[in-house]
């Protein structure tokens, strides 16, 4: 089945840890996304993606840190820096922009903070 | 400006009833996408209708709709016979360069 996971379900963070939320596609999608819903809000982008090596700040990136190593995986950090990490965090993925625009999402992390 | 509005954080349908949620938004470009995002309980994002801002046609799915006004820039969802499974929070969203940019959402209740 083709899809995009997102691992863990849920995720505990401590003061002044570094956690890593991992999301893979095998959609043979170019760009990817994650981004952070905070209780009875819209989506707010993080980092997107278009191409492996390659990625964008959104519009809330400070405390957050990605990698795209591979066309297949996005994994996203949270910083110590991020003063108010507690979220629902989700990742997409798209084609590719400007060929065809609709995003298609992960099941999502919750992240708490103990 | 890239904002889209929700006007309703919350409406109620009936059961087999017909219900339409809002959205308004920003902007100065002349070719975009909109789509209506479903998020139910689960809270895995579902894609349930697209709309390319060039074509005039309005997008359907089955029982969705849209009323696609670009001149007043709206982007209405119209679902009809409502089912308990649709009840969930309804985002409505627009691409803004390579991005998207989401309302607030509304939440819908079905009653039975």
């Amino acid at each position: 089945d083709g899809g995009i996971t997102q691992s863990p379900k849920y995720l505990f963070r401590k003061e002044g840890q570094n956690v890593t939320l991992s999301c893979e596609q095998n959609l043979n999608h170019d760009a990817m996304y994650w981004y952070r819903q905070d209780p009875g809000q819209g989506l707010r982008l993080i980092y997107y993606s278009q191409i492996v090596n390659d990625f964008q700040k959104g519009d809330i990136a400070e405390g957050y840190s990605v990698s795209r190593e591979k066309k297949e995986s996005f994994p996203l950090t949270v910083t110590s820096a991020q003063k108010n990490p507690t979220a629902f965090y989700l990742c997409a993925s798209s084609i590719y922009p400007g060929l065809d625009e609709t995003q298609y999402f992960g099941p999502g992390t919750r992240l708490l903070v103990l | 400006a890239q904002t889209v509005t929700q006007s309703q954080p919350e409406m109620s349908v009936q059961e087999a009833e017909t219900v339409t949620l809002s959205c308004t938004y920003d902007t100065s470009e002349s070719d975009y996408y909109l789509f209506w995002y479903k998020q139910p309980p689960s809270r895995q994002m579902i894609l349930v209708i697209r709309q390319e801002a060039y074509k005039q046609q309005n997008a359907t799915e089955n029982r969705f709709s849209v009323n696609f006004q670009k001149a007043a820039k709206s982007f209405s969802l119209k679902i009809s016979d409502s089912q308990l499974g649709d009840a969930a929070m309804y985002f409505c969203a627009r691409t803004y360069g390579n991005k998207l940019v989401f309302g607030a959402g509304t939440i819908l209740r079905v009653k039975s």
